[in-house]
């Protein structure tokens, strides 16, 4: 079974529009990552959060956490078509080490 | 770059059969997992090898094993192929600090298709 779900499944906007995914996990974390998967090739890192911070930002990207909700968000800003990948939430419990992956969020981004 | 190698990149194989999946690590990573994805799935966590000695596993039958080398290099062999093992497989490197994992680095994945 998967630790993470994403939310929505997949996702369709226009270039320039924001894009926001979420994430809802079941046990407690030590911290969640997020995973950028372009079509069939490796996933990519693109921010990890630790269960006592709440936000962080990386360029356009900015992901919060409710630790109390056990859940995350992801946004992009102002999106391009080049942003178009899956997008996985990953979690590693307290004192854990191994990521689990949620099923992930496919991201349209249309010119 | 990740600096994380895979080889073969695809590969078709027979069921009943055996294969051999490469990895190289990251230079000064004490730790390769293993995952495998099905086609438009999440990865799923076969197993971790931290200094050479597995480090975990997930929920995969025995007919799945692995070996870490002392260069960090690894190998992902599954035996007795079924029509199920279809899937990318996909090698990642880390540094566990204090015994918890973080940043993955993945290699690019070696498509494994069973006939």
């Amino acid at each position: 079974s998967q630790q993470g779900e994403e939310d929505p499944q997949a996702l369709s906007i226009q270039e320039g529009e924001n894009a926001t995914m979420n994430c809802s996990y079941k046990t407690s974390i030590n911290n969640l990552q997020w995973y950028r998967q372009n079509s069939g090739r490796g996933l990519v890192h693109l921010i990890l959060i630790r269960s006592n911070e709440r936000e962080k930002h990386s360029g356009r990207l900015r992901v919060t956490l409710d630790t109390s909700k056990k859940s995350s968000s992801l946004l992009i800003t102002a999106s391009r078509a080049a942003d178009t990948a899956s997008y996985f939430c990953a979690t590693v419990a307290a004192a854990g080490n191994k990521l689990t992956f949620g099923g992930g969020t496919r991201v349209l981004v249309k010119p | 770059e990740t600096g994380v190698t895979q080889s073969p990149t695809h590969l078709i194989k027979t069921r009943g059969q055996q294969v051999t999946l490469r990895c190289s690590s990251q230079s000064g990573h004490n730790t390769v997992s293993w995952y495998q994805q099905a086609l438009g799935q999440g990865p799923q966590f076969i197993f971790q090898y931290y200094r050479e000695e597995e480090n975990g596993r997930g929920n995969f039958p025995p007919r799945f094993s692995g070996l870490q080398f002392p260069n960090y290099s690894s190998e992902l062999n599954v035996n007795a192929l079924e029509l199920d093992d279809s899937a990318l497989y996909l090698c990642a490197s880390s540094i566990i600090v204090n015994l918890v994992a973080g940043e993955l680095f993945f290699g690019e994945g070696s498509r494994l298709t069973v006939l």
